[in-house]
């Protein structure tokens, strides 16, 4: 049981250079999160999912876009990097929103833009 | 907006103490509430749960309280120890977080 994995672990962008970060889940939970995580700042959530082929903004979607095309993936894409991106990524997973069920989260992406 | 407010920032304490970490929020409409532990360099380890419908929920020395009316929630921290040691988070709702208390047990 996996759980929540992230790919990759780390990497390095030059400004302006895209790439997408892999979020799979293997719990069958309909509900799924991107954050980025700053010192001092606490996560901060990007997009999120609540299904199959659904997405919607959080608090800092601004430079991001984000795809649900299968149920146990949620990409999360940088078109055109920034070094104001430089992070660390964290994807979560919960079976339901909002209410009763526990969050799962992933190891995390360090993400350095230069 | 929805907002997670996390007091102390940061905590340090010898072992043995009996330790709490407040979390507050300004929507007293809530869902769930739960808090989290990450280790340097890694991600959140879920703790507790607290539904809606409950007051509060216990694992071993760890108990979270929640008072909807007040728009806050207590993690009650027994006898400490030097591997407690980690930033607690606390999450509700749809997911928003806290800034978390970076606590450090002393042996």
């Amino acid at each position: 049981n996996a759980g929540v994995t992230q790919t990759p672990k780390f990497r390095v962008l030059k400004t302006g250079q895209s790439m997408t970060l892999l979020c799979a889940q293997d719990m069958n939970h309909e509900y799924m999160y991107w954050y980025r995580q700053d010192p001092g700042m606490g996560l901060r959530l990007i997009h999120y999912s609540v299904g199959e082929g659904t997405t919607a903004k959080g608090e800092v979607p601004d430079g991001y876009n984000v795809s649900r095309l299968k149920k146990q993936n949620f990409l999360l894409g940088l078109e055109s990097a920034a070094p104001s991106q430089t992070s660390v990524y964290f994807c979560a997973s919960r079976l339901l929103g909002g209410s009763d069920t526990e969050a799962f989260f992933g190891q995390g992406t360090r993400l350095t833009v230069v | 907006k929805q907002e997670v407010t996390q007091i102390p920032a940061a905590l340090s304490v010898p072992e043995g103490e009996n330790l709490v970490l407040n979390c507050s929020f300004t929507d007293s409409a809530i869902y769930n509430l739960q808090w989290f532990r990450q280790d340097p360099g890694k991600g959140l380890t879920s703790l507790l749960l607290i539904q809606s419908s409950q007051r509060e929920q216990t694992s071993g020395r760890l108990n979270a309280s929640l008072d909807k009316s007040s728009g806050r929630s207590t993690l009650y921290i027994a006898a400490s120890q030097p591997g407690d040691s980690a930033t607690y988070l606390c999450a509700y709702k749809d997911m928003r977080f806290g800034a978390g208390t970076r606590l450090t047990v002393k042996p």
